[in-house]
């Protein structure tokens, strides 16, 4: 089982709409998480940080749940120019701490 | 800071020939990442270096690959002999105890 799984998608929604994407991760050892975002034929950048207690930045809403070992991201009044591939990203604790795994993305098509 | 530079942008190349990567990490940073990006597999650390120091290379796929930092702003990424399969986008990423910073990426087509 791969060390964190999301939903490929697409989801193609309308602009406006609200869309979320989840996320599992299978390594209980897992401390910090994060959502990237990778446009099209570029680099993958940092969103935002994810926690326990769950954060907020602006239309964006990301949650973690240690015990169920799942982490979601929100996004509300979808714009056009949110169209990117969303990537789930873990943290190990301790002597691995400076690698970061990554899921392989959702893919979030915004229509006009 | 122009952030994380990584060249060539694009290579082409024939299999069986040597391919050369270069990154020049953000100044001060002290780590360095070699990421390797493939619809399959996603993003995969292949290297991991510390003060110019190669402390993980369990993601380096065979002998093939090779990589090396002999300072703190330059690292290079070595394939030879390239294959098909090798190809790929190639990530350089700099770190300085938190997040990471990607360049822009080498895209390789071994043909």
């Amino acid at each position: 089982r791969k060390e964190v799984e999301q939903d490929p998608g697409p989801f193609n929604v309308p602009e406006g709409a609200t869309v979320a994407f989840n996320c599992t991760y299978s390594n209980s050892a897992s401390q910090s998480f994060f959502w990237y975002r990778q446009d099209c034929r570029k680099e993958p950048k940092l969103l935002m940080s994810v926690y326990s207690s769950g954060n907020e930045d602006g239309r964006f809403t990301a949650q973690l749940n240690r015990a169920s070992q799942y982490i979601s991201l929100l996004i509300r009044d979808s714009k056009l120019s949110d169209s990117a591939t969303y990537l789930c990203v873990r943290r190990n604790s301790g002597a691995g701490s400076y690698q970061l795994t990554f899921g392989k993305g959702t893919k979030l098509s915004v229509i006009p | 800071d122009a952030g994380v530079i990584q060249s060539p942008r694009h290579e082409v190349t024939e299999m069986g020939q040597e391919v050369t990567l270069r990154c020049k990490p953000i100044s001060g940073h002290n780590s360095l990442f070699w990421y390797r990006q493939t619809m399959m597999r996603g993003l995969e650390l292949l290297i991991y270096f510390n003060n110019n120091v190669p402390i993980d290379d369990s993601g380096m796929p065979e002998d093939r690959f090779s990589a090396k930092m002999p300072n703190a702003s330059f690292s290079t990424l070595k394939i030879q002999p390239s294959e098909p399969r090798d190809s790929a986008v190639y990530f350089c990423a700099s770190s300085l105890g938190g997040g990471y910073t990607f360049g822009s990426g080498t895209r390789l087509t071994v043909v």
